[in-house]
C-alpha cells in the first residue's frame, strides 16, 4: 500500500536560516507525483512544490526546493532563508495512480514548523 | 491563484440537524475532492468526483453524501449531524491532465454540539 511518512512532528528554525523537512514514501507504482503543501493556522492548504517520479532534476520554486532521492524514496522539502511567515504545518503528499484515473492524494501526518526571530 | 470557495467558513450546529457544506470552483476543473481533517492531523479523503454525475467514496468512511450536478459545484451533505462529525472539511479541485496538483478551498470548521 502507498504511504507517506513524516517523522518530525515539530521543528524550530531561526529566521533567515535554512530548514529541511523530511518525507519518505512507499509505493510500488513506477509513476507517481510528490507534493508539499503549507497549512497556516487559518486552515487553508497552499500548494508549494511538485516533483514527478520521472523528473531528472530536483524541483525548485523560489525559496522552496525538493531534495528528491528516488533510491531512498525520500522527498525532503528545503526552505531557504526562513521567514516568520513560514511558521505553519507542512504536509508531504503523494499522488496515487491506479490505471491513471484517480489522482487521489495520500498525505503524511505533517510537520509543524516554528520560525523564531 | 486558485479560485475555490467554501461556505460557511465556520459552523456550530446542534445534533440531529441536516447541513450542507458548499464548495465551488471557477477554474473549470473536472476533478473535485472532499477531505476531512481533525486538528493537527493529516487529511483523509472522504469523497471525490471525476466530473458531472460522477461521485466516489474516498479512503475514509463517512456518513456524508455528495453530489455533482454542475462542474463548478460539489456540495457535501450530512443528513443528521453528530458530535463525531466535528472536524474541518476541505474541498479541492484539480485538472485532468498535468501534475494534478490539487487546489484547496479555505475549509469549513464544523462543530456539532
Amino acid at each position: 500500500a502507498q504511504k507517506i511518512t513524516q517523522t518530525q512532528p515539530g521543528m524550530f528554525v531561526q529566521e533567515k536560516e535554512a530548514v529541511t523537512l523530511d518525507c519518505t514514501y512507499d509505493t510500488s507504482d513506477p509513476s507517481y507525483g510528490l507534493f508539499w503543501y503549507k497549512q497556516p493556522s487559518s486552515g487553508e492548504m497552499i500548494f508549494l512544490i511538485y516533483q514527478g517520479s520521472y523528473d531528472q532534476q530536483n524541483a525548485t520554486e523560489g525559496r522552496y526546493s525538493l531534495n528528491f532521492q528516488k533510491a531512498r524514496k525520500s522527498a525532503n522539502l528545503v526552505i531557504s532563508a526562513s521567514q516568520l511567515g513560514d511558521s505553519a504545518m507542512y504536509f508531504c503528499a503523494m499522488r496515487e495512480k491506479k490505471g491513471g484515473a484517480t489522482n487521489k492524494l495520500i498525505f503524511g501526518t505533517g510537520t509543524l514548523l516554528a520560525v523564531q526571530p | 491563484e486558485a479560485d475555490i470557495y467554501q461556505t460557511p467558513r465556520y459552523l456550530v450546529i446542534g445534533t440531529g440537524k441536516k447541513i450542507t457544506l458548499e464548495c465551488s470552483q471557477t477554474m473549470g476543473h473536472d476533478k473535485m475532492y472532499w477531505y476531512q481533517q481533525d486538528p493537527g492531523m493529516e487529511l483523509h479523503l472522504i469523497h471525490y468526483s471525476y466530473g458531472v454525475n460522477s461521485t466516489e467514496k474516498g479512503d475514509l468512511s463517512s456518513e456524508s453524501t455528495v453530489s455533482r450536478i454542475r462542474t463548478e459545484h460539489f456540495p457535501l451533505t450530512l443528513e443528521s449531524a453528530r458530535p463525531s462529525h466535528t472536524s474541518q472539511y476541505l474541498c479541492a479541485s484539480s485538472e485532468a491532465q498535468g501534475a494534478f496538483e490539487q487546489y484547496f478551498g479555505p475549509g469549513t470548521r464544523l462543530t456539532v454540539t
